[in-house]
């Protein structure tokens, strides 16, 4: 079946330093690849997303490359802010024909210290 | 912009009574999920739900569990008789033609 492995957390790092969480998947097929982040006492929110190999999601700043060759969708941001304190999941919909469930990673908890 | 939102915030059960949570999705949305998280736990998939149906459930979504879509705008998760092991953050997520989920705000549920 499908899987996400995440890297483990806690990450706590400085403001403005850079950010690299891991995320590796599991899957047959053409998955489509999402990352969701989670602020404290809310719900998900969608922060990038890439349905095919080579794709590149962005948004506030954060970015990830779908590489199917190492099957990784890496979440990267090259300075970070204290609002970025977070959990973040990574996840996987097995095809992007709709109606699919997502598989999701464990989650990083992030911290930025000012 | 529209969002999917999610009815009680937080709700308290003795074990062994019924709850339902209720989501309203996006309008014009097709697909339907709910998803739990256990405290500091992964999200997992609990059901989907499509023209009607379930179209997929795990294995978490047993015979206490069923959901529902009673109107036009509502969809429902009921557990018929909670256990203290139900006791989770819920998500309701809709899903329109783009392929991405979008999540409700949650409801979380503690079972004493």
């Amino acid at each position: 079946g499908n899987s996400v492995t995440q890297m483990e957390g806690p990450v706590t790092l400085s403001e403005e330093a850079f950010l690299t969480i891991n995320c590796t998947y599991t899957a047959t097929g053409y998955p489509s690849l999402f990352w969701y982040v989670q602020y404290p006492g809310e719900g998900l929110q969608l922060l990038l997303k890439a349905t095919k190999a080579d794709d590149k999601g962005s948004n506030k700043g954060f970015e990830a490359t779908y590489r199917k060759e190492t099957t990784s969708f890496h979440l990267e941001k090259g300075s970070v802010q204290v609002s970025d304190s977070a959990v973040y999941f990574c996840a996987l919909m097995g095809s992007n024909f709709g109606n699919e469930k997502l598989t999701f990673g464990t989650g990083t908890r992030l911290t930025i210290i000012p | 912009e529209p969002e999917v939102t999610q009815t009680p915030s937080h709700q308290v059960t003795q074990m062994g009574q019924e709850v339902i949570l209720r989501c309203v999705p996006i309008s014009n949305h097709l697909y339907f999920y709910w998803y739990r998280q256990i405290l500091g736990q992964k999200v997992e998939f609990l059901v989907s739900f499509y023209n009607n149906e379930i179209s997929e459930k795990s294995e978490i979504f047993d015979d206490q569990f069923s959901v529902e879509r009673p109107d036009g705008s509502n969809f429902t998760l009921k557990i018929r008789s909670t256990k203290l092991e139900d006791s989770a953050m819920y998500f309701c997520a809709s899903e329109g033609v783009e392929d991405t989920q979008y999540f409700g705000p949650g409801t979380r549920l503690t079972v004493l």
